[in-house]
């Protein structure tokens, strides 16, 4: 069964703090996705990868294909990163299958 | 236009009534995908569009639920006989091609609400 799980489910942190949330998958996939998500509005993509490592400003993306594991950091943190961070993947096909999200909020 | 624009953006309507949800993609993608997310659930996918290529319909829920693409732009998601359970954000996105090898733009998404 092609399945997405999402670790930890809920995050609270102090502003300034290191955020790792974890994405790992059943199966090979063609390319992963993460996406934010903020309370009441649409939904951003981050990053899309298929291997190695990719950064944009503080965020940065992981993928292990061997481990088939993935990882988002957040350096820095700060209040406007609380969201909900979505991992997904292509099972090689079209469609994405969606991990259940990753609520992170940021204290001041 | 600069991003993917989906009308209404809330929508409420009665039991049984018809709905139809509009998507604007990015002007040149030619991947156009349909997603559903209910309250306190994921993301799940309904329906994916490739050009010309017949749709990809295998995430529709029930014969109730319909699209259709005209002209290899803008969509249309229709509802009938909506039921409570219907009730979901729907989001719109779109891509420069499939397979994964492209990232995607979502729309803010149309808020159904079935009363």
């Amino acid at each position: 069964k092609n399945e997405v799980e999402q670790s930890p489910q809920n995050l609270t942190a102090q502003e300034g703090e290191f955020i790792t949330i974890n994405c790992s998958y059943s199966v090979g996939i063609s390319a992963l996705h993460w996406l934010q998500q903020h309370p009441g509005g649409g939904i951003v993509s981050l990053f899309m990868l298929s291997s190695g490592k990719k950064k944009h400003g503080r965020l940065i993306a992981t993928i292990n294909i061997q481990e088939k594991h993935s990882s988002l950091h957040i350096t820095a943190s700060h209040p406007r990163d609380s969201a909900v961070y979505i991992c997904a993947v292509h099972f090689g096909n079209e469609k994405l299958t969606f991990g259940t999200g990753t609520r992170l909020t940021i204290i001041p | 236009g600069a991003g993917v624009s989906q009308s209404p953006s809330n929508k409420v309507t009665e039991k049984g009534k018809d709905v139809e949800l509009r998507c604007d993609p990015i002007s040149g993608h030619t991947a156009l995908y349909w997603y559903r997310q209910s309250l306190g659930q994921g993301l799940e996918f309904l329906i994916y569009f490739q050009g010309n290529s017949a749709p990809d319909k295998s995430g529709l829920p029930s014969d109730r639920f319909s699209a259709e693409r005209t002209g290899g732009s803008v969509s249309t998601l229709t509802i009938q006989r909506t039921q409570q359970e219907d009730s979901a954000v729907y989001l719109c996105a779109s891509s420069l091609a499939s397979s994964g090898l492209y990232g995607y733009t979502f729309g803010s998404g149309t808020r159904l609400t079935v009363v």
